[in-house]
């Protein structure tokens, strides 16, 4: 059974750091691109990026390119969301899924169960 | 960046009756068009890929259709467990984009 599973919510005042994780189980992690996507409260689904475990190739939106860093160890099968600096808003809860994709991330057929990460002083 | 709409925002449908939900790419995406599933409190789930194939698990009075800027999702006769969000997300162009979601509700 293909699962991923995201570490707990989190609780964190502005400028702390932080690093979720994401651990995929039942398929071979290293062949399938993993991805984030943002869900603000309230709000709808963002796209944030992607990374191949085997490389660590990685795309971002623009629009968090620079904000937060993907990476992966695939040696565990999990890959990571980290922001240096938060923000408050920067709360949201996070989803990782697996891309179908094979050469470029296409859609997400599983997803985690998400991560709540808010950020107040 | 390819920018998604979808309509309309809210649709109130009864059980058993049919939901018919649009999206709209901004440029062509030819067939790349995925939508999902969000349930209140939960991780959203694969409905649709490649515009009009069914993902895994979901039944047939889901389809999908559409190609180039105009898509549609169609779910015949709604079942209690069918009221949710459903996105649209395009995989043609980067980013890849998600539409605002179509809430589907009693």
């Amino acid at each position: 059974e293909v699962q991923l599973v995201q570490s707990g919510a989190e609780v964190k005042k502005p400028g702390e750091s932080l690093k979720i994780s994401c651990q995929g189980s039942g398929f071979s992690f290293s062949d399938y691109w993993i991805g984030w996507v943002r869900q603000m409260p309230g709000k709808g689904l963002e796209w944030m990026g992607i990374i191949h475990p085997f490389d660590s190739t990685t795309r971002y939106n623009p629009s968090v390119e620079g904000q937060v860093t993907i990476s992966v160890d695939k040696s565990i099968n999990t890959a990571y969301l980290q922001w240096r600096s938060l923000k408050a808003s920067d709360s949201a809860v996070f989803f990782c899924a697996r891309d179908r994709g094979s050469n470029s991330g296409e859609y997400f057929d599983y997803w985690g169960q998400g991560t709540l990460v808010t950020v107040s002083s | 960046e390819m920018v998604m709409t979808q309509s309309p925002a809210t649709l109130s449908v009864s059980p058993g009756e049919r939901a018919t939900l649009s999206c709209r790419a901004s440029q062509s995406v030819y067939s790349d068009l995925a939508w999902y599933q969000q349930r209140p409190g939960q991780a959203p789930r694969l409905v649709v890929y490649a515009a009009s194939t069914r993902a895994t698990g979901f039944p047939a009075r889901f389809s999908g259709s559409g190609s180039g800027t105009e898509f549609t999702l169609t779910i015949s006769s709604l079942q209690s467990e069918d009221f949710a969000v459903y996105y649209c997300q395009q995989y043609f162009s980067w980013p890849r984009t998600f539409g605002p979601g179509t809430k589907v509700e009693i």
